[in-house]
């Protein structure tokens, strides 16, 4: 099945601009969505098709998809954003089309 | 707006049959064909997808969970639901559900139910 391979975590200072990478053979070909999970929550939607936002998430998150990595970025970081984040895409050619990254935690220091 | 509410038991001994149910609300689980997914997390671990039901009613499966997992729908009562057979300690994590939203080459999770810890123990 598809790998998608991220950093266990990335630290960032407050008002910085913080990049989540998600590693994949080719995932320029495919549509990538990430996922915000705060402590004892569900996780959120943060982005979808590599760089639509749902309604209701900030301006600072985006994200971008090339050759075999794609990256999330959050401009401007505030402390809220302190969370785990994960990356998925569906590979619609396999018997395990839902895969997820293993996730990174960001931490504002 | 759509709202969805896991519940079922939180304590399987090893060996039996895991059910939990999905509620949806503020809308039909019938309507917009969608399709509906549940996702699982061990304690401390990422996330793991476990399979989907197709609005047409067609299932999908983690080839893992495959041979273990049944997910139905309940039109009438706007609900979906998993079973889970054969549990193990392996198999102890909080499980949510979730709207699958996309199309045949690109799908995601949107929303997410609240989830629901199951442990399995004797």
């Amino acid at each position: 099945s598809y790998v998608l391979t991220q950093p266990p975590s990335v630290s960032v200072a407050p008002g910085q601009t913080a990049r989540i990478t998600c590693g994949g053979n080719n995932i320029g070909s495919k549509s990538v969505h990430w996922y915000q999970q705060k402590p004892g929550q569900a996780p959120v939607l943060v982005v979808y098709d590599d760089s639509d936002r749902p309604s209701g998430i900030p301006e600072r998150f985006s994200g971008s998809n090339s050759g075999n990595t794609a990256t999330l970025t959050i401009s401007r970081v505030e402390a809220g954003d302190e969370a785990d984040y994960y990356c998925q895409v569906w590979d619609s050619s396999s018997d395990h089309p839902g895969v997820f990254g293993g996730g990174t935690k960001l931490t504002v220091l | 707006q759509l709202q969805l509410q896991e519940s079922g038991s939180g304590l399987v001994k090893p060996s039996q049959t895991l059910s939990l149910t999905c509620a949806v609300s503020g809308g039909s689980i019938s309507s917009g064909g969608y399709s509906w997914s549940w996702i699982r997390q061990p304690p401390g671990k990422g996330l793991e997808w476990i399979g989907y039901i197709y609005h047409s009613g067609s299932t999908y499966y983690n080839p893992s969970l495959k041979s273990r997992v049944t997910i139905s729908v309940d039109r009438s009562k706007n609900q979906f639901s998993l079973k889970l057979s054969s549990v193990t300690a392996a198999d102890t994590a909080v499980y949510y559900c979730a709207r699958c939203l996309g199309g045949s080459y690109s799908n995601w999770f949107d929303p997410w139910g609240q989830g629901t810890l199951v442990t399995v123990s004797s």
